[in-house]
């Protein structure tokens, strides 16, 4: 089975701090993909990025990076320099080789609020 | 071009009635997703569409959920007997090709409220 936790439920900081969201996923799969989408308050999935199980080569574009860590299970998120605009909810998410039909397994999300 | 569409964007309705979701995938892509999300929760897998034929609908809830892709584009979710408990935010997805190195792209769902 597999499963993807985010333990923060709610982060609020002051803008241009930064900010990692933590994701740990579960999957006895060898192959996996994992991805995070950005959900703003009109409600559409905004996707931010895909990642390999066997590329655990960490990625940065722009302000946002990403920490991948097969060690640990996690695929963390961090914002550096964080904007009013980054508000939102974010969403880690799972696809395993294993898993009929590719379908996402998301984790419950973490609602980041971003004060001036 | 033109991302994923869904109409309606609400639909208020009462329990026991029937009604119907659209999708319109992204042009071009032959995989389709329906997800159901609940407040507060993370989107949730119903249905998944390899052309018109449904590869996967195992994440349906119940008998009262159907899908149809008749074509191989737009998508129809068809819920029978309304329930309060249906009530959530009914996300669609398409992707180029259904493997899984492909990236699932969302619609702005439709906030589905039963009375």
């Amino acid at each position: 089975a597999q499963k993807v936790t985010q333990a923060q439920t709610e982060i609020s900081v002051v803008e241009k701090e930064d900010v990692t969201l933590d994701c740990v996923y579960e999957t006895r799969d060898t192959t996996y993909y994992l991805f995070w989408y950005k959900q703003p308050p009109s409600g559409e999935l905004v996707f931010l990025i895909r990642r390999n199980s066997f590329d655990e080569q960490n990625e940065i574009s722009g302000r946002y990076s990403w920490n991948f860590q097969k060690s640990t299970s996690s695929f963390n998120f961090t914002i550096t320099a964080s904007q009013v605009v980054d508000s939102a909810v974010y969403f880690c998410a799972l696809r395993t080789e294993e898993t009929s039909g590719s379908r996402l397994t998301f984790g419950e999300g973490t609602q980041l609020t971003v004060n001036p | 071009g033109a991302g994923v569409s869904q109409t309606p964007s609400n639909k208020v309705t009462e329990k026991g009635k029937y009604v119907e979701l659209r999708c319109d995938p992204i042009s071009g892509h032959t995989a389709l997703y329906w997800y159901r999300q609940s407040l507060g929760q993370g989107p949730e897998f119903l249905i998944y569409f390899q052309g018109t034929g449904a590869a996967d609908d195992s994440g349906l809830p119940n008998d009262r959920f159907f899908a149809v892709r008749p074509e191989g584009s737009v998508s129809t979710l068809k819920i029978q007997r309304t329930e309060r408990g249906d009530s959530a935010v009914y996300l669609c997805a398409s992707s180029p090709r259904p493997d899984n190195t492909d990236t699932q792209y969302f619609g702005p769902g439709t906030r589905l409220t039963v009375l």
